[in-house]
């Protein structure tokens, strides 16, 4: 089945540094979602761009897309600890309902 | 309700038995999907509900496996003679109109088959 790819696949940094993490598919996406993941819990939905957009802003994230790429990244900036967790992007193929899900990114922030 | 519920939180269950997960899904949202998350990997579609339309179950692995909704309100899991492959974390989880809108998950039911 077809999958995102995510890169790197772990991260660990010390607080107040950036983090960036990067999505690629083979297949063009429609729209993208990030989702973040905290251990033992489910995924909460953190921001979406759409097809027409290169980048997008939302309080310390910063998502882009390059639609030519077939990639999106997302940057938190001014990283803390709570931002440890597992990141994944998930976007749509063509109509098809589904979305397609990367396999995330373990973001490990040290205080 | 205030989000996506799903029980039990945790099942263990022994080989070759039956199980039920639960999930309610937020009121009014109309789509409705099941993940499953094995430890430190990404999410595998199983199945997807919308509406009143025929249900997505391409992702559904056996026929082992499966699923129902009535109408937009809680969906059952079932998987009938668990295997210690079955063990992993089933996600449930609902959007407002299916397409785009973001996906609201549960906490997930942690299944352990011994």
């Amino acid at each position: 089945s077809q999958q995102g790819e995510e890169d790197p696949q772990a991260l660990s940094i010390q607080e107040g540094e950036n983090a960036t993490m990067n999505c690629s598919y083979k297949t063009s996406i429609n729209n993208l979602q990030w989702y973040r993941q905290n251990s033992g819990r489910g995924l909460v939905h953190l921001i979406l761009i759409r097809s027409n957009e290169r980048e997008k802003h939302s309080g310390r994230l910063r998502v882009t897309l390059d639609t030519s790429k077939k990639s999106s990244s997302l940057l938190i900036t001014a990283s803390r600890a709570a931002d440890t967790a597992s990141y994944f992007c998930a976007g749509r193929a063509g109509n098809n309902r589904k979305l397609i899900w990367g396999l995330g990114t373990s973001l490990a922030v040290n205080p | 309700g205030a989000g996506v519920s799903q029980s039990p939180s945790n099942k263990v269950t022994e080989k070759g038995k039956d199980v039920e997960l639960r999930c309610d899904p937020i009121s009014g949202h109309t789509a409705l999907y099941w993940y499953r998350q094995r430890l430190g990997q990404g999410l595998e579609f199983l199945i997807y509900f919308q509406g009143n339309s025929a249900p997505d179950k391409s992702g559904l692995p056996s026929d082992r496996f499966s699923a129902e909704r009535t109408g937009e309100s809680v969906s059952t899991l079932t998987i009938q003679r668990t295997q210690q492959e079955d063990s992993a974390v089933y996600l449930c989880a609902s959007s407002s109109t299916g397409g785009d809108s973001p996906l609201h998950f549960g906490n997930g039911t942690r299944l352990t088959v011994t």
